[in-house]
Formats: structure tokens, sequence, C-alpha cells
């Protein structure tokens, strides 16, 4: 699986969209880019995964670029309660290869 | 995404113990993982646990200390043998749903004393 880079920490305001990226140059084309977060060592929720398109749900959403070398998580409104460390992952099969993540820190 | 739950959710114990974690998911999986999160690091995979065959274990764990069964599509355990100080960490199952998701239980905090 491709290794990701994340920037290690990012502080956001409440109820501003928050941008988080990663850059995945390695990345192969059978492989996804999934988001996780982890709020305070609860188990880490599920947030969004994409190929190639740019994906939205109900939490989030996500941009990949053309090349599929980078891409962007946004939290349209960042509450309180998304405080946490949140993680991107090139994944096809199997095992997930969790890194640092980034620690975000939304504030009043 | 699968409802998952952990017993138990924490414990502390004695060094030399053994401890074993259950992992129980609301519908019917393949494939369950095993992780392990210790103080303050990222999560790190121990092993994969398909039903009907062994655990596949990642390179730094073994079948000795991490033993694990498998015994239908919707129930794991993982066992932590001979504990020692260093096995404090959050160990984590997870489950891979229909559209290879990974959804992940709320984890077990123990504690070796």
């Amino acid at each position: 699986d491709a290794k990701t880079t994340q920037p290690t920490s990012m502080d956001c305001a409440e109820g501003r969209a928050a941008n988080l990226p990663c850059n995945h140059s390695t990345i192969s084309g059978n492989e996804y880019v999934y988001w996780y977060r982890q709020i305070h060592s609860q188990g880490p929720q599920y947030i969004i995964h994409g190929l190639k398109n740019n994906e939205t749900n109900e939490m989030a959403s996500l941009i990949i670029t053309e090349d599929r070398k980078s891409s962007t998580l946004i939290l349209p409104h960042a509450t309180l309660r998304d405080t946490a460390v949140y993680y991107c992952i090139a994944f096809s099969w199997g095992k997930l290869q969790f890194g640092a993540g980034t620690q975000v820190v939304v504030t009043p | 995404s699968a409802v998952i739950s952990q017993k138990p959710s924490r414990d502390i114990c004695q060094r030399g113990t053994s401890l074993t974690i259950q992992c129980q998911v609301d519908s019917q999986v393949t494939m369950m993982f095993w992780y392990r999160q210790q103080p303050g690091q990222s999560l790190t995979l121990i092993a994969t646990a398909n039903q009907g065959s062994e655990a596949t274990y990642e390179s730094g764990f073994v079948i000795d200390k991490f033993p694990i069964s498998r015994p239908n599509l919707t129930f794991s355990t993982l066992t932590v043998s001979n504990m020692s100080p260093e096995d404090s960490s959050i160990y984590l199952c997870s489950v891979q749903g229909g559209t290879d998701t990974q959804y992940f239980g709320p984890g077990t905090r123990l504690t070796v004393l």
C-alpha cells in the first residue's frame, strides 16, 4: 500500500470549513483513498473514501486531484466535536496501514 | 455499517497473567482484524482473523503471545498472554464490510502493572 503524508497538526475555528490535506504520490491505480478519525482513544470512525471522483456524504467531502497524488478532506462546518486525529490511508484490500495522522483542534 | 462491541472495555492486570478480549459483530463478516495502539502512538495491525482458518500475524507479533480464535462469522477473541507493562495499550478489533470499508470496535484499554 502507498504511503501517505499529512501535516502533524492544524487548528480550525468552529463554524468554519476545515480542509485537511494528504499527499499520496505513490498511490497505485487500484488503491482507494480512505479517511478515518479517532476521537480521544475511541475506536477509529470511518469518514469517507474515494478512488478518482470527488465524494460527499453527510460527514464530509473528499476532493481527489486528477493525478491522484493528493487529496483534501473537507469538513464543511467544523464543530468542537470534530476535534480528533484524522488519518488518510491509501488502501486496496485487506490491512489498513495507519500513519501518524493530523491532530485537528477546533476552537470556539 | 456494522455494530461492533468489545469486552471488557478496560482492565487492569498483573504482570504474568493473561487477558482474553472478545469482539462481537451484529452481522456475519468474513474478515476481522485486531489492532494495538500503544500510548501516544498510531494503530498497528496485529493479525487478520478469518473464520475457518488460522489467523495471519504481522511481523513482530506471534501466536504464542497473541492467540486468536474465530469460531464463527460474528465473533473473535484475542488473548494477550504472559503480560508485561509493555503490553499496556488499547486493543481494537475491526471488521471488513461489504464495500471493503473497515469498521472498528470501541477498543479495550489494558493496563498491566
